[in-house]
């Protein structure tokens, strides 16, 4: 079956520093990636998505690239901020499948100031 | 614009109880999801609506767990007997064309069963 898998968290980093969240995924179909992200007490929220092969989702100074010969949507950011401090989660949808998407199971990030 | 709305936002109630967890789509969304998160298991679907009428409810734990959407606009999570092991966030969302898209979540309730 399909899955997700994220790096476990939680990541922590200082103000302006460079982020990346590696985010791998197996498949039986050719799938649409997302990135969501989950402010404290709050519902997920779509930060970014990709919906063929070398396509770059971006939002926010958020970026991720579909890359189908690794299976992976690595999530990058050049400057984090103390707002970015959020659980990221990747996520799937196969259209090999029932398009229900698959999510991982989040990495934290926290920002220092 | 309202996002999806759901209520209560804490819950908070002892073994055996019923409980109902309430949410509001967002209007012209004709998919609608319920969600449990949990440290252990993470974000879990749990049913799924297309215009008010179940499609795949193969993520519902049990006969506890129940599932309505009478309209367009209102759906309902039902547990009945409440256990411990339900405790969680139960998110609810919505999305405009189909399962594979952009969903949008709301708040969430936080269930406490004691």
């Amino acid at each position: 079956g399909d899955s997700v898998t994220q790096m476990e968290g939680p990541v922590t980093l200082s103000e302006e520093a460079f982020l990346t969240i590696n985010c791998t995924y197996t498949a039986t179909g050719y799938p649409s990636l997302f990135w969501y992200v989950q402010y404290p007490g709050e519902g997920l929220q779509l930060l970014l998505k990709a919906t063929k092969a070398d396509d770059k989702g971006s939002n926010k100074g958020f970026e991720a690239t579909y890359r189908k010969e690794t299976t992976s949507f690595h999530l990058e950011k050049g400057s984090v901020q103390v707002s970015d401090s959020a659980v990221y989660f990747c996520a799937l949808s196969d259209d090999g499948g029932s398009y229900i998407p698959t999510f991982g199971r989040g990495t934290s990030l926290i920002v220092h100031p | 614009d309202a996002g999806v709305i759901q209520s209560p936002r804490h819950e908070v109630t002892e073994m055996g109880q019923e409980v109902t967890l309430r949410c509001k789509p967002i209007s012209g969304h004709d998919y609608l999801f319920w969600y449990r998160q949990t440290m252990m298991r993470g974000l879990e679907l749990l049913i799924y609506f297309n215009n008010n009428v179940p499609i795949d409810d193969s993520g519902m734990p049990e006969d506890r767990f129940s599932a309505k959407m009478p309209n367009a606009s209102f759906s309902t999570l039902k547990i009945q007997p409440s256990e411990p092991r339900d405790s969680a966030v139960y998110f609810c969302a919505s999305s405009l064309t189909g399962p594979g898209t952009e969903q949008y979540f709301g708040p969430g309730t936080r269930l406490t069963v004691t």
